[in-house]
């Protein structure tokens, strides 16, 4: 079967940083994304990463080995704005998404 | 306003009620999607649809039903709802099929 892991929930203090693992078994890989759904809302596209290595963006870095069947999201110099639910994406062989649970992370001043 | 919009934002049904979610995208994206999103658990594919006039069954399709008659709209219908399809229900487009999806506000439907 498919299955994609991210640990259920993590608390970091504002300012530092986080780190939120993503390890998954699927079908067949065409990329890896990163979404952040707020509470109540809709996800919202962070990154994407097809290539092993790390990508860049602003306060946020993903990386990805292939490999392993792992990925990471880096969150730096947090803010109480991103307390959110992190969910993990993979394309599968059909070009469908699969979807971690998602970690909800907690800021704390 | 350029995005995807959902309606109802919410619902009570009772069970054994016929019901259609709309989605409507104003992007001219080819490609979308209907998810349902429970607690604990990841997004799940019901239907998508990667062009007009074309629908594909995802994870969860049983007991519902979608239709794509033009690039905008892409409703979901629930024959005769049950409780089990309580739940959030997101609809997503995206250019293609290799693209980031976008996702509209959810509509949250509650089957008593």
């Amino acid at each position: 079967g498919q299955n994609i892991d991210q640990p259920t929930e993590m608390t970091a203090t504002e300012g530092a940083i986080v780190q939120i693992n993503c390890t998954y078994q699927t079908s067949g890989f065409n990329g890896l994304f990163w979404y952040q759904q707020h509470a109540g809302e809709a996800p919202t596209f962070l990154s994407y990463n097809v290539l092993d290595g790390l990508e860049e963006k602003g306060r946020f870095s993903s990386f990805l080995s292939r490999s392993k069947g792992y990925s990471y999201l880096l969150l730096k110099e947090l803010q109480m704005k991103d307390s959110a639910s992190y969910l993990c994406a993979v394309r599968d062989s059909n070009y469908q998404l699969i979807w971690g649970a998602g970690t909800k992370l907690i800021i704390k001043p | 306003i350029a995005g995807i919009t959902q309606a109802p934002t919410s619902q009570i049904l009772a069970a054994g009620r016929r019901m259609t979610l709309r989605c409507t995208q104003d992007m001219r994206h080819n490609a979308m999607y209907w998810y349902r999103q429970d607690l604990g658990l990841g997004l799940r594919l019901i239907h998508y649809s990667n062009t007009a006039g074309t629908t594909g069954k995802g994870e969860v399709p049983d007991g519902y039903s979608v239709s794509r008659a033009n690039t905008d709209d892409f409703p979901l219908t629930l024959a005769s709802a049950v409780p089990s399809q309580t739940s959030v229900y997101f609809c997503a487009s995206s250019d293609s099929d290799r693209d980031e999806q976008f996702f509209g506000p959810g509509t949250r439907l509650t089957v008593l």
